[in-house]
């Protein structure tokens, strides 16, 4: 069956620009996750949804990320006024509850 | 505060010789513990989970995790390496203030060059 699928796998913004990034869990799933991964380090928790409830966005950097799941299936990150610093790949993941997560292939975002 | 550490940025290993990427981790109760796989280009892959029980887990493509609670690892094994191993590996504790769902705490990565 089909896995976690992002879109783009690639974007590249002038800063300042609003970028949104799609996923598309797994059928399903209830949970989904979005995390950052910087060049070079290990991936860092954004924000989780159950259904179409976000429950925590407590890793969320600023007010300019913002992420939703209207219909509890696809969700969008927007970041609004990209910067530099936003550079990262972002990754999103699903899971039936409390079982292991899979991973889509992530969107690899450069700010210039 | 609750972490992960992994104290190899790569480890080295002959094609068919045992292979260990170490993994240490700080929680103050009872850590849920997960090993995943990132190939170039592709999302993390999980390769298996600890969460109570036998300390030794095994998952897949033959890897096995040793917990010792002791010592407060996660070391991540494979009795014979394959060129195909090579990878970068993240060792993961869930964090115990989630309320229940997995929300990840990532170590840094540890690459892995398996050399035929």
């Amino acid at each position: 069956g089909a896995g976690v699928s992002q879109s783009p796998r690639y974007k590249v913004a002038k800063r300042g620009q609003d970028v949104a990034l799609r996923c598309d869990p797994i059928s399903g799933h209830v949970s989904l996750f979005w995390y950052q991964q910087a060049l070079g380090q290990g991936p860092e928790f954004l924000t989780y949804f159950q259904n179409e409830a976000q429950l925590d966005k407590s890793g969320l950097p600023s007010d300019r990320f913002f992420a939703e799941r209207p219909e509890g299936s696809v969700s969008t990150l927007k970041i609004q006024r990209t910067q530099q610093e936003d550079s990262a790949v972002y990754l999103c993941a699903s899971s039936l509850r409390t079982n292991e997560q899979f991973f889509g292939p992530g969107t690899r975002l450069t700010v210039l | 505060a609750q972490s992960v550490a992994q104290p190899e940025d790569q480890v080295n290993v002959a094609e068919g010789n045992p292979l260990t990427v170490k993994c240490t981790y700080s929680v103050s109760g009872n850590p849920y513990l997960f090993w995943y796989v990132q190939y170039p280009n592709r999302g993390l892959q999980f390769l298996l989970k600890y969460i109570t029980g036998d300390n030794l887990v095994k998952g897949s493509y033959g890897f096995e995790a040793e917990f010792n609670k002791s010592q407060t690892s996660f070391h991540l094994k494979k009795p014979s390496a394959l060129v195909s191993d090579s990878a970068l590996y993240f060792c993961a504790v869930r964090d115990e203030f989630s309320g229940g769902y997995n929300k990840l705490i990532f170590g840094a990565g540890t690459r892995l060059a398996v050399h035929p």
